[in-house]
Parts: C-alpha cells; structure tokens; sequence
C-alpha cells in the first residue's frame, strides 16, 4: 500500500526563521518517486521538486533544501530564511514506475509571519 | 512556456444547469489529468487522458463527464451537479506518467454549486 503521512498540519515561523516540513511514506516498491509541490493561495500547485528512490543525494536549491532518507522513509524539506511569500501549502507526494496517479499527503500550511 | 491555463477561475451553477470546465497546455505533454480537491484537503485524481485517449477513470459518477478534442485540449463537461460537489478543480499534463514525472498544473476552477 502507498501512504504519505504529512504529520503537521499547520505551523507558523516569524519571517529569517527556517522551518522544517516533514514527510514519511510508505511502499512496497523498489523504484519509486517523491515529490513535494507548492500551493499558495492563488490555487494551482507548483512543482519544487522529484527524487528517485535510488538518489539519496540531498539537495539545495537557493533556501529550499531537502533531506531523502531511505532509511527512516522520510524526505523532509527546508525553507532557510524564510519569507512571507513562502506562505502556502505543501504537499508530499509518492509515485511510482507505470504508475499514472499521485498519492499526496494530507499537506501542511506554513504561514510566514512578518 | 510551462503554463496550464484553465478557465472559467470561478464558476456558480445551479443543480440542473450544464457547463464545461476548459483546459490548455502548449508544452507538448501528451498526458492530461483532471484533479478535485475539496478545502483543507489534498487533489484527488478524477480522469487521466493519455495521448489523447481516456486511460482513467477514478469511479467518478457520471454528472462529470471529461472530453480531450486534441492533445492541447481538455474539457469538462459538468451535469446536474449536487453541493457536495462544490471545489476547487484542477486541471494538470505531464511529459510522461504523473507518478515519474513532474505535473504542471493550472489555477483551478473554483465551483460552487447551489
């Protein structure tokens, strides 16, 4: 069975203050693909980022930093210095090989406050 | 050009009015989805076009009726809808299968339903 489990529903941070957004998932597949999207208020999600599970690289791009541990089944992300515009909410989401459907976690809003 | 245009962005309609839901992408994905998503929740896949042909259908009850006229094109069409229905519909495309690839996504509709 394929789960995503987003444990925190809602968490506020004063803006420069990193937070972290955590995600655990479940799946009987060898090759599978993480996700996490963003969706501000304005409705449609955005794409940040996919991590096969054969690439335990951690990754950076600019504040946003994520951590893949196959180990634990997480893939957790940072925001580093936050910012109002960060405001949103994000959703982990689990694929897999042949697969044409997404299982999203139940997502966490972060708000920034200024 | 990564955008998913979706139109109408808002949309009230009785329980016995007909009206359609239109989608564009110019990014040459051959792959089409159809999301709902109620508040505070995650998207739930409604109807996935693959090269222009119908290849899921998530138990969606037939007041929901999709149509792909070309590869750049998805509609749906809405019939005697309930209020329960009322929600955010998003539309997405993504180059290869959603659970390996990155989905784009559009705005959404917001649909109320009186």
């Amino acid at each position: 069975a394929q789960k995503v489990t987003q444990a925190q529903t809602e968490i506020s941070v004063v803006e420069k203050e990193d937070v972290t957004l955590d995600c655990v998932y479940e799946t009987r597949d060898t090759t599978y693909y993480l996700f996490w999207y963003k969706q501000p208020p304005s409705g449609e999600l955005v794409f940040l980022i996919r991590r096969n599970s054969f690439d335990e690289q951690n990754e950076i791009s600019g504040r946003y930093s994520w951590n893949f541990q196959k180990s634990t089944s997480s893939f957790n992300f940072t925001i580093t210095a936050s910012q109002v515009v960060d405001s949103a909410v994000y959703f982990c989401a689990l694929g897999s090989t042949g697969a044409n459907n997404l299982f999203f976690g139940t997502g966490t809003r972060l708000t920034v406050i200024p | 050009d990564t955008e998913v245009t979706q139109t109408p962005k808002h949309l009230v309609m009785g329980m016995t009015n007909k009206k359609s839901l239109k989608c564009e992408q110019h990014m040459g994905h051959r792959a089409m989805y159809w999301y709902k998503q109620k508040a505070k929740k995650p998207p739930e896949l409604m109807f996935v076009y693959s090269y222009e042909k119908l290849s899921i259908n998530e138990s969606v009850p037939s007041r929901f009726s999709p149509e792909c006229p070309n590869s750049s094109l998805l509609n749906l069409h809405l019939h005697a809808l309930q209020p329960e229905d009322s929600a955010l519909y998003l539309c997405a495309s993504s180059q290869g299968l959603t659970g390996s690839t990155e989905a784009f996504f559009g705005q959404g509709t917001r649909l109320t339903v009186v």
